[in-house]
């Protein structure tokens, strides 16, 4: 079946510092979406991406559909403390309109 | 506007029980979609449901578990005979009427099920 291989697992940043993560399919996707989940909390939707090519921001976040339909990335620009949590990737594929794959995670967390 | 809702937040049973899991949509929501979340992981699709009718449910585990959504009252995912392979975070999501695209689904703070 369809998998996302998200990294990094974790990261380490200092306030003020920007963040990039990504995701990378074995397949191909239609939409990729970008969730944040705070801790005992379910995901929040921070972006949808439709299009190959299509870059959207969300305030400081901004994220991209790769070309090839395989990867899709997130950046945080000047991370703030409110920023810590798990964000998550996931995409939707040919199987179905509603069924999303999830990668496992990327949690970030920021250095006092 | 209430969101969608879950309960309970933590649930706790012994090996052999049933557990039920509750979830009211969003207002004016007639789509419900149950997730499983494991320890580090991301979620994983379980089943799709619209009221009175199962429309997938193939991510489903065919033995023990079940779910509806009947005609009044919330959406119950049901598992019997509950194993520790169970533990796990279960998380309900919403959408609108004719609108079962994956971006219109809204999560619930989800349950957290331990089977001691």
């Amino acid at each position: 079946g369809q998998q996302l291989n998200q990294s990094p697992q974790s990261m380490f940043i200092q306030e003020g510092e920007d963040v990039s993560m990504n995701c990378t399919s074995s397949s191909i996707f239609n939409t990729w979406l970008w969730y944040k989940q705070d801790p005992g909390e379910g995901p929040v939707l921070l972006i949808a991406l439709y299009k190959a090519g299509e870059l959207t921001s969300n305030g400081r976040l901004t994220a991209q559909f790769g070309i090839t339909r395989k990867d899709s990335f997130l950046n945080i620009s000047a991370s703030i403390p409110s920023d810590v949590g798990i964000y998550f990737c996931a995409g939707q594929g040919d199987s179905s309109n509603y069924q999303l794959i999830w990668g496992a995670g990327t949690k970030l967390i920021i250095k006092p | 506007n209430a969101g969608v809702m879950q309960n309970p937040r933590h649930l706790v049973r012994r090996r052999g029980q049933e557990a039920r899991l509750r979830c009211s949509p969003m207002k004016g929501h007639s789509h419900v979609y149950w997730y499983r979340q494991l320890p580090e992981e991301g979620l994983k699709f379980m089943v799709y449901l619209q009221k009175e009718n199962i429309i997938d449910e193939s991510g489903m585990p065919k033995e023990r578990f079940s779910a509806e959504f009947p005609k009044e009252g919330p959406s119950i995912l049901r598992i019997q005979q509950v194993v520790r392979g169970d533990s796990a975070a279960y998380f309900c999501a919403s959408s609108p009427p004719g609108f079962s695209g994956v971006k219109t689904q809204y999560f619930g703070p989800g349950t957290r099920l331990l089977v001691l």
